[in-house]
């Protein structure tokens, strides 16, 4: 069956801009979550959704960086005013529900320029 | 200190060799543990999980001291395509999200 989707793949922005990154989990997963991976360094945890609400949003950065689940399933990442720091690949990953194996989708690759 | 901790390597191995990995925790409080594999630009798998009896699949063996807050993976007759940086991870009781390393990076040579 589908894995989690993400998109876009790649996304180039300057300094300042609004960028939204979206997902897309394993149909019928009501867990969701969010992940930033700087080169050389192992994922680290941003958000989780369990459903439609934001369970832990315990590793978000700032208050510039923001996620909805609007309807359960497809999430969206939003980052605004971004800086050179936020360049990263932007993980999402769904399990079946909680303490349920993790499954990533692909990633965004962000470059703040 | 970080939560999770592994020597990022790189470990260059022979074809065929056993190599093994560690990486200890600080959270007393971790409840479960995995190996997740990663290849060059792909996203992170599952590649088993540890339990405290320890546990095998094929040429992977892991095993978890709570004692010493230390999980190892070894690798036995390595192949080629073992080639991976292999991503310790914890996850703490009462928690969902999954605490990484950095990561070993293993090269399997010819």
């Amino acid at each position: 069956g589908a894995g989690v989707s993400q998109t876009p793949s790649n996304k180039v922005t300057e300094k300042g801009k609004y960028v939204e990154l979206r997902c897309d989990p394993i149909s019928g997963h009501t867990a969701l979550y969010w992940y930033r991976q700087s080169l050389g360094q192992g994922p680290e945890f941003l958000i989780y959704f369990q459903g439609t609400g934001a369970a832990d949003d315990s590793g978000l950065p700032n208050d510039r960086f923001f996620a909805v689940r609007p309807e359960g399933s497809v999430s969206t990442l939003k980052i605004q005013r971004t800086e050179r720091g936020d360049s990263a690949v932007y993980l999402c990953a769904s399990s079946q529900g909680t303490k349920e194996t993790q499954y990533f989708g692909p990633g965004t690759r962000l470059l703040v320029l | 200190r970080k939560e999770v901790e592994q020597d990022p390597g790189p470990f260059n191995v022979p074809e065929g060799a056993t190599v093994a990995f560690n990486c200890t925790y600080s959270n007393s409080a971790s409840q479960s543990f995995f190996w997740y594999r990663q290849d060059c630009r792909k996203e992170p798998k599952l590649l088993m999980s540890v339990y405290s009896s320890g546990n095998e699949d094929g040429r992977f063996t892991a095993q978890l001291n709570r004692a010493s807050q230390y999980i190892s993976l070894l690798i036995r007759d390595s192949k080629l395509s073992d080639s991976a940086t292999y991503l310790c991870v914890v996850r703490v009781f009462g928690n969902e999200k999954l605490t990484f390393g950095t990561g070993t990076r293993l090269t399997i040579i010819p």
